[in-house]
């Protein structure tokens, strides 16, 4: 039972937008700054958004993220069958004095 | 380039021990934060450890007295000292490397390619 809470799967059609959420608590995604993971299959993760919002460089402008209160949200734009991947949300709990990821969300582009 | 690469993985017997280490070149390791990230077979992530600049380690509580993290600044190495393995343990190793020491520890931003370790009779 992962601390950070994501849907198991998502799906949408090429050239749609998908929304991924990650849930958790004032310990960790409300008190501290939420990064976002893709991981293609059989690759390493790769860091998409960090500090909630933020790209790092060469990540295009279709990946956004967001935090409102105790959950935050990766969104996809212009969807591409090479987008299909796993994602994660992480941070890290100031309770448990450890570094928290979500169960992960499959991606599958239709 | 800024790269990450990971080593000494295999296959150990439960109960056994085994050392990882993660090559770092493009930057120092002392400077950032450094981590152990695994991937059991078919399941997510999984955070291991961190080390902070000043020493300051953090571990998972399903490895916590078993497992060591720590670093050679003189080889830019960080290693993963893995104790006690068990059949749980089972997992591809990522090593990640965190945000400069200036900052939080709020990503991971270049990844190895991990290394993997089987634990099994």
């Amino acid at each position: 039972q992962s601390v950070l809470t994501q849907p198991p799967s998502v799906s949408a059609a090429p050239g749609q937008k998908v929304t991924i959420s990650c849930s958790g608590s004032s310990s960790n995604i409300g008190n501290n700054y939420v990064s976002w993971y893709q991981q293609l299959p059989g690759t390493a993760p790769k860091l998409l958004i960090y500090d909630n919002n933020k790209r790092p460089s060469g990540i295009p402008d279709r990946f956004s993220g967001s935090r409102s209160g105790t959950s935050a949200t990766l969104g996809i734009t212009g969807l591409q069958t090479g987008d299909e991947a796993d994602y994660y949300c992480g941070t890290w709990d100031s309770s448990l004095s450890a570094w928290v990821f979500g169960g992960g969300t499959k991606l599958t582009v239709l | 380039e800024v790269q990450l690469v990971e080593s000494g993985g295999g296959l150990v017997q439960p109960g056994g021990s085994l050392r990882l280490s993660c090559a770092a070149s493009g930057f120092t390791v002392s400077s950032n934060y450094m981590s152990w990230v695994r991937q059991a077979p078919g399941k997510g992530l999984e955070w291991v450890s961190v080390i902070y600049s000043g020493g300051r380690k953090y571990y998972a509580d399903s490895v916590k007295g078993r497992f060591i993290i720590s670093r050679d600044n003189s080889r830019n190495t960080l290693y993963l000292q893995m104790n006690s393995l068990r059949v749980e343990d089972t997992a591809v190793y990522y090593c990640a490397r965190g945000p400069p020491i200036s900052q939080y520890y709020y990503y991971m931003d270049v990844w190895g390619k991990g290394t993997t370790v089987t634990v099994s009779s």
